[in-house]
């Protein structure tokens, strides 16, 4: 079976500070993606990044940047520098399993908030 | 390029009526998702389509949700009747292939009162 488990259920920091969103996943399929998503208050999902379990590379885009490490199943979210606009409700995702099996397994969710 | 696009954002009804929701995935999309999003279960998966054709329906709670896929560029999700539990954000997903990443639509509110 597939899970994320995103531990923080809330953070909390004063704008420019940096931040990090923790994910960890569990699967037994050697091929599997990941992806982060953005719920702002505005309520729509907004796709942010996707990762191959083949592809380790950390990525880095303007002030965001991602940490996969699959020595630990994790998947971590930094923002730097944060901004009141990146206030909204983050999820990591897993999808996993045999082809044409298309269920994303989402966290529940970090819930971030900038306070200016 | 439009996203994907759902109707209506927002629905109101008592208990007991049919509510339908709509939806109109990326242009060239093959398939197409349903997911629901509660406080208590947050976001799953009620059902997929593939070229039109319903292929993983378990996500789907009772009998009195159905959705259907009559062309490409449409679908529809219905409950009939509605409860007051059914209350959630319904999201419609589209995605270029198996591998591709899942885009979503702004999502439709129900209230079921």
């Amino acid at each position: 079976a597939q899970k994320v488990t995103q531990a923080q259920t809330e953070i909390s920091v004063v704008e420019k500070e940096d931040v990090t969103l923790d994910c960890v996943y569990e699967t037994r399929d050697t091929t599997y993606y990941l992806f982060w998503y953005k719920q702002p208050p505005s309520g729509e999902l907004v796709f942010l990044i996707r990762r191959n379990s083949f592809d380790e590379q950390n990525e880095i885009s303007g002030r965001y940047s991602w940490n996969f490490q699959k020595s630990t199943s994790s998947f971590n979210f930094t923002i730097t520098a944060s901004q009141v606009v990146d206030s909204a409700v983050y999820f990591c995702a897993l999808r996993a399993g045999i082809q044409g099996a298309q269920k994303l397994v989402f966290g529940q969710g970090t819930r971030l908030t900038i306070n200016p | 390029d439009a996203g994907v696009i759902q109707s209506p954002r927002h629905e109101v009804t008592e208990m007991g009526q049919e509510v339908t929701l709509r939806c109109k995935p990326i242009s060239g999309h093959d398939y197409l998702f349903w997911y629901r999003q509660t406080m208590m279960r947050g976001l799953e998966l009620l059902i997929y389509f593939n070229n039109n054709v319903p292929i993983d329906d378990s996500g789907m709670p009772e009998d009195r949700f159905s959705a259907k896929m009559p062309n490409a560029s449409f679908s529809t999700l219905k409950i009939q009747p509605s409860e007051p539990r059914d209350s959630a954000v319904y999201f419609c997903a589209s995605s270029p292939s198996n591998r591709g990443t899942q885009y979503f639509g702004p999502g439709t509110r129900l209230t079921v009162l």
